[in-house]
Order: C-alpha cells, then sequence, then structure tokens
C-alpha cells in the first residue's frame, strides 16, 4: 500500500477561502513534500519539510508536519480559481524511493 | 532552462504491439524515475536509475516492460508485447544529485491508449 494517504479526496471550496489537505504515512521518514497536478499535466514540486521541522512557509502555502502522529497538513490560504488541481504528498522510503499518496483533488470555484 | 522532456505526447497503439517511450532529463541531474499514472492504482514508481544505473526495478509490472539508460541524458520504457491494461499515463521524472533532498521534477507525461 502507498506510504502517503491524503484526506480528504476532494474538497470544494470558495475562491478566497482557505484549503487544508491532510496526509499520513506509516514509517519514519527523512522529509515529505507535497506535489500539484494540473490536470493533464506532470507533478511539479511545492514544498518540502524534514522531519525535524514542524512547519515551513512558501508563499501562500503552509505546511505542517507531525512526526509523533506521522502526519502532515498542506493550508492554501486565500485560494484561486488557478489552485484547482490534485495535490500529493510523498515520502522518502527506507530504500530512497520516493512514494506518492493518492492524492486531494481541489476544486476553487470562483 | 528547458525541463524534462519526454515523446510522443500522446501514443495509440493495438494490443501485441511494441511501444517505446522516451526521456530526456534535465542537465546535471543523475536520477531518473519511470512512473505510471492510472485512476485506479494513483501514482506507481516502474524503475529508477542512478548515474545510469538501475537501482529498482521492484516497480515493473512484468516481463513485458523494460528500461533502458545508455547515457545521462536520455532513457528509454519499453513494453513488448502491449496490452490494454497497460493504457496509462507515463512520466519520467528527474533529480539532482545530493543526499537528503529527493525532489523530482516531471516531464509531460506520455498518455498511452492500448486498443
Amino acid at each position: 500500500s502507498q506510504q502517503g494517504e491524503e484526506d480528504p479526496q476532494a474538497l470544494s471550496i470558495q475562491e478566497g477561502e482557505n484549503a487544508t489537505m491532510n496526509c499520513s504515512y506509516k514509517t519514519s521518514i527523512n522529509n515529505l513534500q507535497w506535489y500539484r497536478q494540473n490536470s493533464g499535466r506532470g507533478l511539479v514540486h511545492l514544498i518540502l519539510i524534514r522531519s525535524n521541522e514542524r512547519e515551513k512557509h512558501s508563499g501562500r502555502l503552509r505546511v505542517t508536519l507531525d512526526t509523533s502522529k506521522k502526519s502532515s497538513s498542506l493550508l492554501i490560504t486565500a485560494s484561486r480559481a488557478a489552485d484547482t488541481a490534485s495535490y500529493f504528498c510523498a515520502v522518502v522510503d527506507s530504500s530512497y524511493k520516493l512514494i506518492f499518496g493518492s492524492g486531494t483533488r481541489l476544486l476553487v470555484r470562483p | 532552462d528547458a525541463g524534462v522532456i519526454q515523446s510522443p505526447r500522446h501514443e495509440v497503439t493495438e494490443m501485441g504491439q511494441e511501444v517505446t517511450l522516451r526521456c530526456k532529463p534535465i542537465s546535471g541531474h543523475n536520477s531518473l524515475f519511470w512512473y505510471r499514472q492510472t485512476m485506479m492504482r494513483g501514482l506507481e514508481l516502474l524503475i529508477y536509475f542512478n548515474n545510469n544505473v538501475p537501482i529498482d526495478d521492484s516497480g515493473m509490472p512484468e516481463d513485458r516492460f523494460s528500461a533502458k539508460m545508455p547515457n545521462a541524458s536520455f532513457s528509454t520504457l519499453k513494453i513488448q508485447p502491449s496490452e490494454p491494461r497497460d493504457s496509462a499515463v507515463y512520466f519520467c521524472a528527474s533529480s539532482p544529485p545530493g543526499v537528503g533532498s529527493y525532489e523530482q521534477y516531471f516531464g509531460p507525461g506520455t498518455r498511452l491508449t492500448v486498443t
């Protein structure tokens, strides 16, 4: 089974609202990454948080990591229609492979 | 700067035919990954190379799939013979050298349809 599992599977919000997506994983990690995938496109790296970090910001993105709960969250503030995409978390496993979750489909309604 | 380049972008073929997907990683990157994405199974790692050497091919579905990386700037994923269940989007990704990052850069994908 996949390491990272996102929650919710789908999220629909109004433009301007905040969007929060969660990710849970199973084993110890070196780092956790979030990627975005627009329809019909490849994945784009958004942000990386290391296992010794608890929170990281990048523009309108805020990522938290709780290694005791083996979970992470991605917050997108002041969402825009252009944020509509699927968002994936990914963890590096013991063999240094990046294992992706099943993704959260975000719809931002104008 | 050019990102990861994949060709073709779309491929439609008949069952039993050989299919070859191509990838050019970002210059200077030393790791290359092949993924398959379907609605049912999500994003699956098929194989990855480090410095042109296959490191882990445990994700390759079966002997019909093979991958090569003859040099640092080119890789192929071949399916022979192809089957309808191979229909998916195949992504190539590369990552730069360095320990502790593992950030990957994805190509646009090849959408394969096997009829």
